[in-house]
Protein backbone atom coordinates (compact mmCIF):
# COMPACT_ATOMS: atom_id res chain seq x y z
CA UNK A 1 0.00 0.00 0.00
CA UNK A 2 1.74 3.16 -1.29
CA UNK A 3 1.22 5.60 1.73
CA UNK A 4 2.29 8.60 -0.63
CA UNK A 5 1.02 8.88 -3.64
CA UNK A 6 2.69 11.39 -6.37
CA UNK A 7 2.05 12.84 -10.07
CA UNK A 8 3.10 12.84 -12.79
CA UNK A 9 5.33 10.40 -13.19
CA UNK A 10 7.83 12.36 -15.38
CA UNK A 11 7.54 15.78 -16.45
CA UNK A 12 9.06 18.26 -19.02
CA UNK A 13 9.15 21.85 -18.86
CA UNK A 14 10.50 25.06 -20.67
CA UNK A 15 13.30 27.11 -18.97
CA UNK A 16 11.71 29.72 -17.45
CA UNK A 17 8.63 28.00 -16.56
CA UNK A 18 7.31 27.02 -13.82
CA UNK A 19 7.22 22.93 -12.18
CA UNK A 20 4.41 21.67 -10.14
CA UNK A 21 4.97 18.12 -8.90
CA UNK A 22 1.66 16.92 -6.39
CA UNK A 23 1.55 14.25 -3.62
CA UNK A 24 -1.31 13.29 -1.58
CA UNK A 25 -1.70 10.80 1.55
CA UNK A 26 -4.37 9.30 3.89
CA UNK A 27 -2.47 8.99 6.78
CA UNK A 28 -3.81 11.96 8.91
CA UNK A 29 -0.93 11.42 11.85
CA UNK A 30 1.39 12.62 9.84
CA UNK A 31 3.11 16.01 10.59
CA UNK A 32 6.37 16.22 8.84
CA UNK A 33 6.38 16.53 4.83
CA UNK A 34 9.93 16.83 3.05
CA UNK A 35 11.00 17.02 -0.11
CA UNK A 36 13.56 15.67 -1.68
CA UNK A 37 15.99 16.17 -5.07
CA UNK A 38 18.13 13.09 -6.42
CA UNK A 39 20.35 13.52 -9.39
CA UNK A 40 21.40 10.61 -10.96
CA UNK A 41 24.21 8.54 -9.07
CA UNK A 42 23.88 10.35 -5.87
CA UNK A 43 21.55 10.23 -2.46
CA UNK A 44 18.30 12.44 -1.81
CA UNK A 45 19.29 15.49 -0.75
CA UNK A 46 16.97 17.69 1.77
CA UNK A 47 15.17 20.43 -0.43
CA UNK A 48 12.33 21.86 1.54
CA UNK A 49 10.13 20.51 4.27
CA UNK A 50 6.72 21.95 5.47
CA UNK A 51 4.19 20.68 8.75
CA UNK A 52 0.95 21.02 8.79
CA UNK A 53 0.44 24.32 10.89
CA UNK A 54 1.23 26.46 7.85
CA UNK A 55 -0.16 26.26 4.52
CA UNK A 56 2.90 27.78 2.58
CA UNK A 57 6.67 28.05 3.00
CA UNK A 58 8.95 28.91 0.37
CA UNK A 59 12.80 29.12 0.11
CA UNK A 60 14.28 30.72 -3.03
CA UNK A 61 12.59 29.72 -6.23
CA UNK A 62 10.60 26.22 -4.62
CA UNK A 63 7.15 26.40 -2.60
CA UNK A 64 5.68 23.97 -0.90
CA UNK A 65 1.85 24.42 -0.74
CA UNK A 66 0.13 22.58 2.31
CA UNK A 67 -3.80 21.54 2.03
CA UNK A 68 -4.30 19.42 4.96
CA UNK A 69 -8.48 19.75 4.58
CA UNK A 70 -7.62 17.38 0.94
CA UNK A 71 -4.38 15.80 2.61
CA UNK A 72 -2.49 16.96 -0.03
CA UNK A 73 1.02 19.21 -0.75
CA UNK A 74 2.59 20.19 -3.95
CA UNK A 75 5.89 21.48 -4.95
CA UNK A 76 6.54 24.34 -7.10
CA UNK A 77 9.91 25.52 -8.57
CA UNK A 78 9.53 28.98 -10.23
CA UNK A 79 11.57 30.16 -13.07
CA UNK A 80 12.82 26.64 -13.73
CA UNK A 81 16.43 26.08 -14.49
CA UNK A 82 18.26 23.00 -16.33
CA UNK A 83 20.17 22.75 -13.68
CA UNK A 84 16.66 21.63 -12.00
CA UNK A 85 16.65 18.17 -14.30
CA UNK A 86 16.58 15.99 -11.21
CA UNK A 87 13.88 13.45 -9.48
CA UNK A 88 11.86 14.88 -6.98
CA UNK A 89 10.53 12.84 -4.15
CA UNK A 90 8.08 13.94 -1.66
CA UNK A 91 7.98 12.28 1.97
CA UNK A 92 5.82 12.17 5.21
CA UNK A 93 6.24 11.28 8.27
CA UNK A 94 5.51 11.51 11.89
CA UNK A 95 7.66 13.03 14.95
CA UNK A 96 6.76 9.71 16.82
CA UNK A 97 7.43 8.07 14.15
CA UNK A 98 10.79 6.13 12.56
CA UNK A 99 10.44 6.19 9.45
CA UNK A 100 10.13 8.11 6.13
CA UNK A 101 7.33 7.33 3.22
CA UNK A 102 8.16 8.43 -0.19
CA UNK A 103 5.99 9.12 -3.29
CA UNK A 104 7.16 6.92 -6.44
CA UNK A 105 9.42 10.15 -7.45
CA UNK A 106 9.25 12.87 -10.56
CA UNK A 107 11.98 12.93 -13.14
CA UNK A 108 12.06 16.80 -14.09
CA UNK A 109 13.47 17.66 -17.12
CA UNK A 110 13.88 21.82 -17.97
CA UNK A 111 14.90 21.98 -21.48
CA UNK A 112 16.57 25.53 -22.33
CA UNK B 1 31.14 18.66 8.57
CA UNK B 2 31.38 15.58 6.14
CA UNK B 3 27.79 14.30 5.17
CA UNK B 4 26.47 10.57 5.53
CA UNK B 5 29.18 8.75 4.03
CA UNK B 6 28.71 4.98 2.55
CA UNK B 7 30.71 2.63 1.19
CA UNK B 8 31.41 0.92 -0.95
CA UNK B 9 30.14 3.20 -3.78
CA UNK B 10 29.34 0.32 -6.33
CA UNK B 11 29.01 -3.67 -5.09
CA UNK B 12 28.56 -6.47 -7.64
CA UNK B 13 28.36 -10.00 -6.11
CA UNK B 14 27.28 -13.33 -7.74
CA UNK B 15 24.10 -15.25 -6.58
CA UNK B 16 24.77 -16.86 -3.12
CA UNK B 17 27.62 -14.24 -2.21
CA UNK B 18 27.55 -11.80 1.06
CA UNK B 19 27.07 -8.39 0.38
CA UNK B 20 27.96 -5.99 3.47
CA UNK B 21 27.10 -2.15 3.20
CA UNK B 22 28.74 0.25 5.21
CA UNK B 23 27.37 3.61 6.71
CA UNK B 24 28.50 5.97 8.73
CA UNK B 25 26.41 8.87 9.74
CA UNK B 26 27.09 12.90 10.18
CA UNK B 27 28.98 13.95 13.10
CA UNK B 28 26.98 14.47 16.09
CA UNK B 29 23.95 12.20 14.37
CA UNK B 30 23.50 8.73 16.67
CA UNK B 31 20.34 7.66 14.64
CA UNK B 32 20.52 5.57 11.28
CA UNK B 33 18.25 4.63 8.77
CA UNK B 34 18.07 2.65 6.14
CA UNK B 35 15.97 2.23 2.90
CA UNK B 36 16.29 0.58 -0.39
CA UNK B 37 15.48 2.14 -4.09
CA UNK B 38 14.68 -0.55 -6.84
CA UNK B 39 14.49 0.85 -10.01
CA UNK B 40 11.98 3.79 -11.15
CA UNK B 41 10.45 3.41 -7.50
CA UNK B 42 10.81 5.71 -4.29
CA UNK B 43 13.05 4.56 -1.48
CA UNK B 44 11.58 1.99 0.68
CA UNK B 45 12.27 1.98 5.04
CA UNK B 46 14.29 -0.93 6.12
CA UNK B 47 15.23 -0.41 9.20
CA UNK B 48 15.88 1.78 11.90
CA UNK B 49 19.25 1.92 14.67
CA UNK B 50 20.39 3.40 17.51
CA UNK B 51 24.01 2.96 18.75
CA UNK B 52 23.70 -0.74 19.69
CA UNK B 53 20.15 -1.32 19.16
CA UNK B 54 17.45 -1.89 16.54
CA UNK B 55 14.82 -0.26 17.11
CA UNK B 56 12.71 -1.13 14.15
CA UNK B 57 12.86 -3.33 11.53
CA UNK B 58 9.68 -3.59 10.19
CA UNK B 59 10.63 -2.83 6.72
CA UNK B 60 13.18 -5.65 7.23
CA UNK B 61 12.85 -8.86 5.06
CA UNK B 62 12.84 -11.50 7.42
CA UNK B 63 15.55 -14.23 6.23
CA UNK B 64 19.11 -13.06 4.47
CA UNK B 65 19.10 -9.32 5.49
CA UNK B 66 20.72 -8.15 9.33
CA UNK B 67 21.60 -4.60 10.43
CA UNK B 68 24.02 -3.53 13.39
CA UNK B 69 25.21 -0.28 14.50
CA UNK B 70 27.51 -1.23 16.98
CA UNK B 71 29.42 1.09 19.29
CA UNK B 72 32.51 1.81 17.34
CA UNK B 73 32.40 1.71 14.25
CA UNK B 74 29.70 2.56 10.93
CA UNK B 75 25.96 0.94 10.65
CA UNK B 76 26.59 -2.63 8.44
CA UNK B 77 23.73 -3.69 6.50
CA UNK B 78 24.03 -7.62 5.79
CA UNK B 79 22.85 -9.38 3.13
CA UNK B 80 23.55 -13.14 2.91
CA UNK B 81 23.31 -15.42 -0.20
CA UNK B 82 22.08 -12.62 -2.38
CA UNK B 83 19.88 -13.35 -4.84
CA UNK B 84 18.96 -11.22 -8.33
CA UNK B 85 16.27 -9.43 -6.65
CA UNK B 86 18.60 -7.60 -4.45
CA UNK B 87 20.17 -5.59 -7.01
CA UNK B 88 19.07 -2.24 -5.81
CA UNK B 89 20.43 1.16 -4.39
CA UNK B 90 20.56 0.85 -1.08
CA UNK B 91 20.30 4.36 0.63
CA UNK B 92 21.63 5.14 4.80
CA UNK B 93 20.51 8.25 6.46
CA UNK B 94 21.33 9.52 9.83
CA UNK B 95 19.33 11.74 12.14
CA UNK B 96 20.03 13.49 15.38
CA UNK B 97 16.19 12.44 16.62
CA UNK B 98 16.22 15.59 19.42
CA UNK B 99 12.60 15.56 21.75
CA UNK B 100 9.99 17.96 19.87
CA UNK B 101 12.33 17.56 16.59
CA UNK B 102 11.33 16.06 13.29
CA UNK B 103 13.75 13.61 12.80
CA UNK B 104 14.96 14.98 9.87
CA UNK B 105 16.88 12.88 7.64
CA UNK B 106 19.76 13.39 5.66
CA UNK B 107 20.95 10.83 2.98
CA UNK B 108 24.33 8.92 2.01
CA UNK B 109 25.27 8.42 -1.54
CA UNK B 110 24.11 5.13 -1.85
CA UNK B 111 25.64 1.87 -2.64
CA UNK B 112 24.51 0.36 -5.83
CA UNK B 113 24.33 -3.68 -5.54
CA UNK B 114 24.28 -5.61 -8.36
CA UNK B 115 23.91 -9.32 -8.47
CA UNK B 116 24.76 -11.67 -11.33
Amino acid sequence: QQQVKQSPQSLIVQKGGISIINCAYENTAFDYFPWYQQFPGKGPALLIAIRPDVSEKKEGRFTISFNKSAKQFSLHIMDSQPGDSATYFCAASMQTGNQFYFGTGTSLTVIP
Amino acid sequence: NAGVMQNPRHLVRRRGQEARLRCSPMKGHSHVYWYRQLPEEGLKFMVYLQKENIIDESGMPKERFSAEFPKEGPSILRIQQVVRGDSAAYFCASSRRLAGDYNEQFFGPGTRLTVL
